[in-house]
């Protein structure tokens, strides 16, 4: 499958800490994206990292890019509860075919 | 400007019926990707069109789903025959151009129910 893996599936933290979710893929990309899903609702794109970059930053958010490992990461820096949501990442190689990974649900607790 | 549009946002149809599923793309967006969404799961690709013509439907099941993108008006997914197992959230995205490293943007998704 060339379907993205994201570690871990769940995750529950209290709000402040800080929150990583790790995303792993096969296939060489064009650029690696990452979105986020509220209960029932649609996608939020949030940041994209293109292949030749290596960190991105978006207030909160920082990402992380290794194209030798293949794998990206999301860090959630002082976590609020409304960012309580499932997270996805998301990636484009040859053909412009957008790739989800499996996700991962974010729980943050007061 | 309006974001990407799909109605309906819920859908109820019986077995054997036809499901029909609009999207709208941003202006000046030409490029439209359809995705299924079963629940507590990701999103799974289906279909990638442009204007007039699919680029690559790899995800689509091969009979009763099919899905258009013509020159004036909406994407349309069109589901044939609907059985119980193609319920879930169809959510359809637009973009320029991911080649170009645009983002895709997404619709709030039809939630199918096949009763």
């Amino acid at each position: 499958s060339q379907q993205g893996e994201e570690d871990p599936q769940a995750l529950s933290i209290q709000e402040g800490e800080n929150a990583t979710m790790n995303c792993s893929y096969k296939t060489s990309i064009n650029n690696l994206q990452w979105y986020r899903q509220n209960s029932g609702r649609g996608l939020v794109h949030l940041i994209l990292i293109r292949s030749n970059e290596r960190e991105k930053h978006s207030g909160r958010l920082r990402v992380t890019l290794d194209t030798s490992k293949k794998s990206s990461s999301l860090l959630i820096t002082a976590s609020r509860a409304a960012d309580t949501a499932s997270y996805f990442c998301a990636f484009t190689g040859g053909g412009n075919k957008l790739t989800f990974g499996t996700g991962t649900q974010l729980k943050v607790e007061l | 400007n309006a974001g990407v549009m799909q109605n309906p946002r819920h859908l109820v149809r019986r077995r054997g019926q036809e499901a029909r599923l609009r999207c709208s793309p941003m202006k000046g967006h030409s490029h439209v990707y359809w995705y299924r969404q079963l629940p507590e799961e990701g999103l799974k690709f289906m279909v990638y069109l442009q204007k007039e013509n699919i680029i690559d439907e790899s995800g689509m099941p091969k009979e009763r789903f099919s899905a258009e993108f013509p020159k004036e008006g909406p994407s349309i997914l069109r589901i044939q025959q609907v059985v119980r197992g193609d319920s879930a959230a169809y959510f359809c995205a637009s973009s320029l151009d991911l080649d170009g490293n645009t983002e895709a943007f997404f619709g709030q998704g039809t939630r199918l129910t096949v009763v």
